[in-house]
């Protein structure tokens, strides 16, 4: 049985940096095609992909949000870390984890999300 | 790089079909046969419902099915269902190797 789970704070201030962790189970990220991305919802807006890393270490990030986001992997303890740094209020949104695997384009499993606020 | 254009939102009542668009460009829908499409429940989060433009995951309802002519795609629902009422939201590859989704529609069951 495949699951994500996403944890880490709830409320950040503005210019703070997030650190977000995904934990999971049921694959490996050290499996060849496997990854983990990072999507998040704004409230009642679209979702919006942020950025992945596979099991080669490859990480493609969303070109306007790349100079904010670092994502990283713990494969022994099957977690994958992102950060975003300066939050602004206009990062307030859910963030999910999900899984992906290579050469395929979509995400297979997903975490339940959580949500951010970003405020002072 | 914006988003995929969907229509905001589409009703029926139960058991008539339904579709979904979903436009881009040439540089994404249209380029490659990697779109894919989520259902999202308030409160939930998102399923993928089809990929790779027309192909269902395991255990997903044969009513749900999807195609691609030129930039557009579209997903159809068929003999819709109370439970069909959901948010959907398209996502394609691009050519900038990164992944794109949709503004998403809202399909209500009259």
């Amino acid at each position: 049985q495949i699951t994500l789970k996403e944890s880490g704070p709830t409320l950040v201030k503005p210019t703070e940096t997030l650190t977000l962790t995904c934990t999971f189970s049921g694959f490996s990220l050290s499996t060849s095609g496997v990854g983990v991305g990072w999507i998040r919802q704004p409230p009642e807006k679209a979702l919006e992909w942020l950025a992945i890393i596979y099991w080669n270490n490859d990480k493609p990030y969303r070109p306007s949000l790349s100079s904010r986001l670092t994502i990283t992997k713990d494969t022994s303890k099957n977690q994958v870390v992102l950060t975003m740094t300066n939050m602004d209020p206009v990062d307030t949104a859910t963030y999910y984890c999900a899984r992906k695997r290579y050469p395929a384009y979509y995400f297979d499993y997903w975490g339940q999300g959580t949500l951010v606020t970003v405020s002072s | 790089q914006s988003a995929l254009t969907q229509t905001a939102s589409v009703s029926g009542s139960p058991g008539q079909s339904i579709t979904i668009s979903c436009t881009g460009t040439s540089s994404d829908v249209g380029g490659y046969n990697f779109v894919s499409w989520y259902q999202q429940h308030p409160g939930k989060a998102p399923k993928l419902m089809i990929y790779e433009v027309s192909n269902r995951p395991s255990g997903v309802s044969d009513r749900f099915s999807g195609s691609k002519s030129g930039n557009t795609a579209t997903l159809t629902i068929s003999g819709l269902q109370a439970e069909d009422e959901a948010d959907y939201y398209c996502s394609s590859y691009t050519d900038s190797s990164t992944l794109l989704f949709g503004t998403g529609t809202k399909v209500t069951v009259l």
